[in-house]
């Protein structure tokens, strides 16, 4: 059971413009959630998190949305580059858990 | 270190062979993790150390896997008696504390069982 989903296995979006990379999870009781970038043979690597308790964190380009009655979280590049061109990973947590919980990953092309 | 380092980087091996992946964390985390990233899927838990002891290995499939960390720095992942469902990403992260938030990941040591 994927308790946590990211349906759109890609996403090509043009430089300058807004990405918008979605995430669903089904476990209310996650109570903070992480977006992680990945380029091809490197780890994961940190982006952005946010806790139950906001509705939007924001760093730089990168902003995330929290939507917790739809069960839902965005993140949102702006202006993108083509650095950006990752995968990109949702994650969520519990109070009580030692772990992460990851969605399938989301690969982001930013073309010229 | 200045960053958590897996070796090796990728390991071939023989059906029903025995492997060991090693991570070296960051020095003084004092948190590990190891996860598991199949093709195609994102990382998958396996087990968590704080200090030298497995503070939860629910993650790990089947007693073919353990995992030590004797002097709670250095951890070695040990699979026997390998499958080629087995191939995957292994990843190993760590944190200066056993908080979720803001591992830092290794590049992993992909394994491919033949």
């Amino acid at each position: 059971d994927q308790q946590v989903k990211q349906n759109s296995p890609s996403l090509s979006v043009q430089e300058g413009r807004i990405s918008i990379l979605n995430c669903d999870y089904t476990n209310s009781m996650f109570d903070y959630f992480l977006w992680y970038k990945k380029y091809p043979a490197e780890g994961p690597t940190f982006l952005i998190s946010i806790s139950s308790i906001k509705d939007k964190n924001e760093d730089g380009r990168f902003t995330v949305f929290l939507n917790k009655s739809a069960k839902h979280l965005s993140l949102h590049i702006v202006p993108s580059q083509p650095g950006d061109s990752a995968v990109y990973f949702c994650a969520a947590t519990t109070p009580a858990a030692s772990k992460l919980t990851f969605g399938t990953g989301t690969r982001l092309q930013v073309t010229l | 270190g200045a960053g958590v380092s897996q070796t090796p980087s990728n390991k071939v091996t023989e059906k029903g062979k025995y492997v060991e992946l090693r991570c070296d964390p960051i020095s003084g985390h004092t948190a590990l993790y190891w996860y598991r990233q199949s093709l195609g899927q994102g990382p998958e838990f396996l087990i968590y150390f704080q200090g030298t002891g497995a503070a939860d290995d629910s993650g790990l499939p089947n007693d073919r896997f353990f995992a030590v960390r004797p002097e709670g720095s250095v951890s070695t992942l040990k699979i026997q008696r390998t499958e080629r469902g087995d191939s995957a990403v292994y990843l190993c992260a760590s944190s200066p504390t056993g908080s979720n938030y803001g591992y830092t990941f290794g590049s992993g040591t992909r394994l491919t069982v033949v």
